[in-house]
């Protein structure tokens, strides 16, 4: 089975702040896949990264960054300098060797900038 | 379509009733996927098509709840009998082949489901 754990429900920031979201992962697969996703008061699920097992090197887009450590089953995710517009839910998920198929959510973390 | 589309945005049904829920993917994509999203939790997958084939119905909660895809595009959930445990938000998603490792799943805005 999969298994997503985020933590922290609700976490707020004042603008400029930088902000960390944890996402610790369960699974058995050896190879499997690391998302991060954005749900803004919309209602849509924005994509923002895909991580595959075998790929550690932690990355960086623009304000965002990821620390992938397999030792400790941890995707966290950060943003830095946050922004209003960055109020929203975010979550962490996990699919299995085929990619995008069938994703494990965590609860997800509320993210509110307060300016 | 520029993305994936989910018809009605709200349905508000009385307990009992079926309901019907749309979803039209981004053109192209053979790859369906429909979760369910309860208040305050994470998308829970249901069910996943790929064309018209639906090969993982492990996660829809009941019989009581049927999805179809006859031509491999627009999909429909059914949910017949509705209960309030079924009030929640439905969310569809479409990707290209699953696997195609480099593809993520672009997700709607989803169906707001209550039912009184």
């Amino acid at each position: 089975a999969q298994k997503v754990t985020q933590a922290q429900t609700e976490i707020s920031v004042v603008e400029k702040e930088d902000v960390t979201l944890d996402c610790v992962y369960e699974t058995r697969d050896t190879t499997y896949y690391l998302f991060w996703y954005k749900q803004p008061p919309s209602g849509e699920l924005v994509f923002l990264i895909r991580r595959n097992s075998f790929d550690e090197q932690n990355e960086i887009s623009g304000r965002y960054s990821w620390n992938f450590q397999k030792s400790t089953s941890s995707f966290n995710f950060t943003i830095t300098a946050s922004q209003v517009v960055d109020s929203a839910v975010y979550f962490c998920a996990l699919s299995g060797p085929y990619g995008n198929n069938r994703l494990a959510f965590g609860k997800g973390n509320q993210v509110v900038v307060i300016p | 379509g520029a993305g994936v589309s989910q018809s009605p945005r709200y349905k508000v049904a009385k307990r009992g009733q079926d309901v019907a829920l749309r979803c039209d993917p981004i053109s192209g994509h053979v790859s369906l996927f429909w979760y369910q999203q309860a208040l305050g939790q994470g998308p829970e997958f249901l069910t996943y098509f790929q064309n018209e084939a639906q090969l993982d119905k492990s996660g829809l909660p009941s019989d009581r709840f049927f999805a179809e895809r006859p031509e491999g595009s627009v999909s429909t959930l059914k949910i017949q009998r509705t209960q309030q445990e079924d009030s929640a938000v439905y969310l569809c998603a479409s990707s290209r082949p699953t696997w195609d490792k480099n593809t993520e799943a672009f997700f709607g805005q989803g169906t707001r489901l209550t039912v009184v």
